[in-house]
């Protein structure tokens, strides 16, 4: 079974401040996508980022980044510099399985920047 | 560009009516469709899925159930809501040759 674990349930940070977003996985296939999603209080889930299990490469794209290890089935994203639009609710998503179509979501984490 | 369309944005029904939630996709053919329910307080659930025409997968057994009459229209239905059926409620799509799922704006039911 998959599962996915975002034990942050609510973070709060001061603007301009480094915050980390924490997401653990659980799954027995070795082909595995992963996925951040933000959602704002206007409720539509956009698309951040996927990385593949075959691919631990860390990314970063302006003030995001993602840190993938297998090693301890971690997905960890982190936003530098955080600014008030960055407040929402992110969650952390796993697909697994050939042929498999169910994203297993986290519960997600509240992020409040407060200017 | 790819866009999702869902409607309508807001719906309050009385327990017992009738539902019929609409989603449509634009500038893609043959994608594959999905509901997920976002209950208060809770994580999203996938509710069904599509892979074509007619195709309806379902994930969790309950009183909705979905339909896909055109290749880009996705449709959720019930034909008696219950309280617990309140939720808000997201369509996205996928590409067959892709993983990743794109999610539309989102129904926020009210079942009173």
């Amino acid at each position: 079974a998959q599962k996915v674990t975002q034990a942050q349930t609510e973070i709060s940070v001061v603007e301009k401040e480094d915050v980390t977003l924490d997401c653990v996985y659980e799954t027995r296939d070795t082909t595995y996508y992963l996925f951040w999603y933000k959602q704002p209080p206007s409720g539509e889930l956009v698309f951040l980022i996927r990385r593949n299990s075959f691919d631990e490469q860390n990314e970063i794209s302006g003030r995001y980044s993602w840190n993938f290890q297998k090693s301890t089935s971690s997905f960890n994203f982190t936003i530098t510099a955080s600014q008030v639009v960055d407040s929402a609710v992110y969650f952390c998503a796993l697909l697994s399985g050939a042929g498999s179509y169910q994203l297993t979501f986290g519960k997600g984490t509240k992020l409040s920047v407060i200017p | 560009s790819q866009t999702i369309h869902q409607w309508p944005a807001t719906l309050v029904q009385p327990v017992g009516s009738p539902l019929s939630l609409e989603c449509t996709v634009e500038g893609t053919s043959n994608p594959n469709l999905y509901w997920y329910r976002q209950a208060a307080g809770r994580g999203l659930q996938l509710l069904f899925y599509s892979v074509g025409i007619g195709q309806i997968s379902s994930e969790v057994p309950q009183n909705l159930s979905a339909s896909r009459p055109q290749d880009r229209q996705f449709i959720l239905s019930s034909k008696k809501l219950l309280l617990s059926d309140s939720g808000f409620y997201l369509c996205a799509w996928s590409t067959r040759d892709t993983e990743t799922q794109y999610f539309g704006p989102g129904t926020r039911l009210l079942v009173l």
